[in-house]
This record gives structure tokens, C-alpha cells and sequence, in this order.
């Protein structure tokens, strides 16, 4: 059982290159989001999907764009990258209940030059 | 604005010891909390949860305390174990687990 799995592991960018990272969880999960962890920071949410065919904006959105493609998959695109989007992006899904806890993929760590 | 704290960015403890993460939160509307662990290069990993109507959860050797009149939660880890050293972050959300609010994280080292 994979759970959230998240590709690629690893990618380093040139300034205004564009770039989309790829979520998929197998656990039939309803909701789905993505995060940013800095050096020194907590998760910051960017942005989340409730459920298949709807998206929203969280703490950090500027400068992403997400599509939920369909219940398994949730995708991250940065259309113009900057060096401060440099950080590690880490997806996440959760099941119908409310208070049922998020399961993380392992992250893909991001470098943009 | 930051709305979940975690001031200790490190903790030691000795192996067997009691382990103590500390939190602090502003939004007096969050009604829920959770712990994550999480190793390096790998993702957070659920631990345990509160319920605002709850003062203490319990789950092994993890105990989560809420109070919320002053707005703190605390993890206790008893007895502290090698592979309990990890980052630990707290989270805060309200009307469910979904927007959560993450906390800085504190780094637990347990010491043989």
C-alpha cells in the first residue's frame, strides 16, 4: 500500500521555468492538499481540495496553480518559478470524517536558481 | 502572524526519561490539534489528536494535554525511546482536520 506518493523526489530549476508536480494517494481519500516547508517554518498550506472537482486557496498561494484531476490525482504547477518558491513541497490527503488526520507523501524537494 | 508556536526549537532527553513538547496557539477558534513526527527525508506522520472538548488524549506512550484557557498544548513521551527522536511538529485547525496551522517544529534527540 503505496498511501501518497509524490514525483519527482528532487528537481532544480531555472528562474521563469514552469514546473508540475505530480500527487496520487490510493486510499480513496475525498480530500487533498498541498504544503510548503521552509528552513525553520512549519507546513505552510497552499492550497487544498475537498473533494474531486473543487479547490482552495490556503495560507501561501501566490504564484501556483493546482488541478484536481480526478480523486486520486492533485497537481501543483509553477508557472513562472522564483527563487523563493524554493523549498520542499510536500502533498497530503485525508478521507471524508473531518477530523480524520492527514497522511503525507514524502515530499519533493525543490531548488529554483 | 504566527498563530501555532513551538519556542523550543530542540529538546534532549535521556533515553527512558519522560520527553515534554510544548505548544502555544492564538486563534481562540481552533478546536482541534494534532501532533505529527517526522524524519528526515520523509513526510510527517500522524501521532495523536485532541479534541477541543477534551483536556487529555492518551495513546501508548503518547499523552497529548489541552489548555486551552491558556491556549497550550503539551506532548508527553514516556518512556522516551532512540527512535522517538525525530522533528515534531504540532498543528491546529478548526471545524475539523482539514486547514491545518503548523507550528515551527522542535527537534527531539534521545540520548542513550
Amino acid at each position: 500500500n503505496a498511501g501518497v506518493t509524490q514525483t519527482p523526489k528532487f528537481q532544480v530549476l531555472k528562474t521563469g521555468q514552469s514546473m508540475t508536480l505530480q500527487c496520487a494517494q490510493d486510499m480513496n481519500h475525498n480530500s487533498m492538499y498541498w504544503y510548503r516547508q521552509d528552513p525553520g517554518m512549519g507546513l505552510r498550506l497552499i492550497y487544498y481540495s475537498a473533494s474531486e472537482g473543487t479547490t482552495d486557496k490556503g495560507e501561501v498561494p501566490n504564484g501556483y496553480n493546482v488541478s484536481r484531476l480526478n480523486k486520486r490525482e492533485f497537481s501543483l504547477r509553477l508557472e513562472s518559478a522564483a527563487p523563493s518558491q524554493t523549498s520542499v513541497y510536500f502533498c497530503a490527503s485525508s478521507g471524508r470524517d473531518t477530523n480524520q488526520p492527514q497522511h503525507f507523501g514524502d515530499g519533493t524537494r525543490l531548488s529554483i536558481l | 502572524d504566527q498563530q501555532v508556536k513551538q519556542n523550543s526549537p530542540s529538546l534532549s532527553v535521556q533515553e527512558g526519561r519522560i520527553s515534554i513538547l510544548n505548544c502555544d496557539y492564538t486563534n481562540s477558534m481552533f478546536d482541534y490539534f494534532l501532533w505529527y513526527k517526522k524524519y528526515p527525508a520523509e513526510g510527517p506522520t500522524f501521532l495523536i489528536s485532541i479534541s477541543s472538548i477534551k483536556d487529555k488524549n492518551e495513546d501508548g506512550r503518547f499523552t497529548v494535554f489541552l489548555n486551552k484557557s491558556a491556549k497550550h498544548l503539551s506532548l508527553h513521551i514516556v518512556p522516551s525511546q532512540p527512535g522517538d527522536s525525530a522533528v515534531y511538529f504540532c498543528a491546529a485547525s478548526h471545524q475539523g482536520a482539514q486547514k491545518l496551522v503548523f507550528g515551527q517544529g522542535t527537534r527531539l534527540t534521545i540520548n542513550p
